[in-house]
């Protein structure tokens, strides 16, 4: 019963190669992202999806392409993985605002590039 | 546009000491600010949220937190730590304008000694 599950948790694949990162949310909440964080812990975001609508696509390479096939899952496909993408990516997704937004985090995804 | 500075990259403590970790924001609009813990090789959770009314808030674990606006401050605060409280805390603020966008601070790295 897993609030918000992210598949794989862990990827190791080779420079040059694409890969996708999977999630999917069962908390009924319309808003979900993808986060970034790098090995000094820094977290910042990628992307944010309303109701399957980016609202959110802070400055990020265009390799990274966000798919919301529906309000529950927000993919994460990398093109031409490169050294510097190995971090460890999370999956979200929030209450509604007048909550405050707050956010509930998947596990994880630890994706080192070789 | 909003920002959150912790002040401390880490802070180490003996065990059944008091601690505080602590927390500065910056925004031109109200915000709602938050505390999250993430445990080594885990996703964040939430420790507690301010949205508005007693500035003082209680969180799970026995931590909590004081929101001072005159000090743009949310000061995160456990009178006696213990080994499993070792951590990296996470302070956020969001805006209450209707965004969706939270910023992270660096992060925090509580390390509790016996």
């Amino acid at each position: 019963d897993t609030a918000v599950s992210q598949t794989p948790k862990y990827l190791v694949t080779q420079m040059g190669n694409d890969k996708s990162i999977k999630c999917e949310q069962n908390l009924g909440h319309d808003t979900m992202y993808w986060y970034k964080q790098d090995s000094k812990k820094f977290l910042k975001i990628m992307f944010s999806y309303n109701n399957k609508e980016l609202i959110i696509n802070e400055t990020v390479p265009n390799r990274f392409s966000p798919k919301s096939p529906d309000k529950a899952h927000l993919n994460l496909h990398i093109n031409s993985l490169e050294l510097g993408d190995s971090a460890v990516y999370f999956c979200a997704s929030s209450v509604n605002r007048d909550s405050g937004n707050t956010i509930y985090f998947g596990e994880g995804s630890w994706l080192t590039v070789v | 546009a909003q920002s959150v500075t912790q002040l401390d990259s880490q802070v180490p403590v003996f065990e059944e000491a008091p601690v505080e970790l602590r927390c500065n924001y910056s925004s031109s609009v109200s915000v709602y600010l938050f505390w999250y813990v993430q445990y080594p090789n885990q996703g964040l959770q939430l420790l507690l949220k301010y949205l508005s009314g007693s500035t003082l808030v209680k969180g799970i674990n026995g931590f909590e937190a004081e929101f001072n606006k005159s000090q743009t401050s949310f000061h995160l605060r456990k009178p006696s730590v213990h080994i499993s409280d070792t951590a990296e805390y996470f302070c956020a603020v969001s805006d209450n304008t209707g965004g969706f966008k939270t910023i992270f601070g660096a992060g925090t790295r509580l390390f509790v000694k016996a």
